[in-house]
């Protein structure tokens, strides 16, 4: 069965340290792929997308995520984190195949601390 | 301004009484779907509907109706609530061409309690 992995429930990090936010998915087939962002008592947002072309893609507020098809992964990262990146993070995957469906990982709770 | 409106943001029920949690679009997408968010397992499709008067079940439908009449509109409902369907309901719409592909947009969220 397809899965969206996100192994770490939780990631505590202090103000201007970069971060690194897992995911990995069950199948190699044509996939795209998605970061949305939830913060406190909203809904999500599209961080950011894979759809095909350059396998390291960007946001408008410093993350970016990569792309590696041979380890079925898509880690979201950020060179250096605010307070304001405090949030639930989840991974979500679109597989091309007949079913086009779009499953949601569990997501990661970024602490980003002072 | 283009949003997806829920309501709900809060409801308290008890275990049998039935509740609707109705959710609206303004930006004329096809696509709708109802999701629960519970602590360790992410997001989980209840329904979908691809267009009026066409809806599906998505992974954990039990319990769950819905009905498309109007494009803009895709109420949730709950017949007979029970605890185990104490959970944050999310709401969202996309275009349906290329619209999974582009994005998702996302209600508030109604969180229900139900005792």
């Amino acid at each position: 069965a397809q899965s969206v992995t996100q192994l770490d429930s939780q990631v505590p990090v202090f103000e201007e340290a970069p971060v690194e936010l897992r995911c990995n998915y069950s199948s190699s087939v044509s996939v795209y792929l998605f970061w949305y962002v939830q913060y406190p008592n909203q809904g999500l947002q599209l961080l950011l997308k894979y759809l095909s072309g350059s396998t390291l893609v960007e946001s408008i507020n410093g993350f970016e995520a990569e792309f590696n098809k041979s380890q079925t992964s898509f880690h979201l990262r950020k060179p250096s984190v605010h307070i304001s990146d405090t949030a639930e993070y989840f991974c979500a995957v679109i597989w091309m195949d007949s079913s086009y469906k779009l499953i949601f990982g569990s997501g990661t709770r970024l602490l980003v601390r002072p | 301004e283009a949003q997806v409106t829920q309501n709900p943001r809060y409801l308290i029920t008890v275990t049998g009484k039935k509740l609707t949690v109705t959710c609206s679009q303004n930006m004329n997408h096809e696509y709708m779907s109802w999701y629960r968010q519970d602590p360790g397992l992410g997001l989980r499709q209840i329904y979908y509907s691809m267009n009026v008067e066409v809806t599906d079940k998505g992974d954990v439908p039990e319990g769950y109706k819905v009905s498309r009449k109007e494009k803009r509109n895709f109420p949730l409902i709950l017949e007979s609530p029970s605890p185990n369907q104490t959970s944050l309901y999310f709401c969202a719409s996309s275009l349906l061409f290329r619209g999974l592909s582009e994005k998702l947009f996302f209600g508030s969220g109604t969180q229900l309690s139900v005792l």
